[in-house]
C-alpha cells in the first residue's frame, strides 16, 4: 500500500493568514491526488481532485498543487469556516486508497 | 441531488459480525463507471478506506482487513452492504458510505474520488 504522510499535524493560524499543508506519497502518484476537509462532527468533503482541480462550490482561496511525491494544499486568506482537519488521500495505485493522518488547522 | 446513509447497529459485542447498510439515492450502481466505497474513522484518528464495489459487481478490500470484510449490493433497493467479521473494540468507529466519482487521466483510466459521503454512523463494539 502507498504511505501517505501529512505534514504538520496540526498548526494554528488566523483569520487571513496564508496557510499550506504538505501530502507525501512513499512513491511516485502523479498527480492522482485528492484533498478533503472535515469539521468536527461531520462527514469529510472533497476540496481537490486530481492535485489542483477545485470540486464545483470550493471557494478559489483554496488550491493545490504538486506531482510525483509531494504535493501542498494552500489557503490563501484562512476563513472562520476554514477551522478544520484536512486529509489528502492517493488515487494512483487504487484501490486500496490511501489517506494521509490528517492536519488540523487551528484558530491561533 | 445525491444523498446517502449509514444504517446498522451502535453497539455490538466482541467476536459478533457487523452488518451496515449504505442507501442511496440521486445516482444508479448499474451506471458504468459508478463505484460505492466504505471508509471508517475511529474517534480522533484519522480516516481509513475499507472497501469498493464498482457498477460491473467487482470488488476490492483493504489489505489488513480483506480477510474479515465483505462488500455487496443490491441495485433494486439502491443499497451496498458491508460486513466485518470478529469485532473487535479497535473497530470501534463511524463509518461512512461515499459515492465515487471520477475523471479520465491521460491514459483514458478512471481515477476515482469520494466526492458525496454519508453523515456516517458511530459503531462501538463493546461487551
Amino acid at each position: 500500500d502507498i504511505q501517505m504522510t501529512q505534514s504538520p499535524s496540526s498548526l494554528s493560524a488566523s483569520v487571513g493568514d496564508r496557510v499550506i499543508v504538505t501530502c507525501r506519497a512513499g512513491q511516485s502518484i502523479y498527480t492522482y491526488l485528492n484533498w478533503y476537509q472535515q469539521k468536527p462532527g461531520k462527514a469529510p468533503e472533497l476540496l481537490i481532485y486530481a492535485a489542483s482541480t477545485l470540486q464545483n462550490g470550493v471557494p478559489s482561496r483554496f488550491s493545490g498543487s504538486g506531482s510525483g511525491t509531494n504535493f501542498t494544499l494552500t489557503i490563501s486568506s484562512l476563513q472562520p469556516e476554514d477551522f478544520a482537519t484536512y486529509y489528502c488521500q492517493q488515487s494512483y495505485s487504487s484501490p486500496p486508497y490511501t489517506f494521509g493522518q490528517g492536519t488540523k488547522v487551528k484558530i491561533k | 441531488q445525491v444523498t446517502l446513509r449509514e444504517s446498522g447497529p451502535a453497539l455490538v459485542k466482541p467476536t459478533q459480525t457487523l452488518t451496515l447498510t449504505c442507501t442511496f439515492s440521486g445516482f444508479s450502481l448499474t451506471t458504468s463507471g459508478m463505484c460505492v466505497s466504505w471508509i471508517r474513522q475511529p474517534p480522533g484518528k484519522a480516516l481509513e478506506w475499507l472497501a469498493r464495489i464498482k457498477w460491473d459487481d467487482d470488488k476490492h478490500y483493504s489489505t489488513s482487513l480483506k480477510t474479515r470484510l465483505t462488500i455487496s449490493k443490491d441495485t433494486s433497493k439502491n443499497q451496498v452492504v458491508l460486513t466485518l467479521t470478529n469485532m473487535d473494540p479497535a473497530d470501534t468507529a463511524t463509518y461512512y458510505c461515499a459515492r465515487m466519482g471520477h475523471y479520465y487521466d491521460s491514459n483514458g483510466y478512471r481515477r476515482y474520488y469520494f466526492d458525496y459521503w454519508g453523515q456516517g454512523t458511530l459503531v462501538t463494539v463493546s461487551s
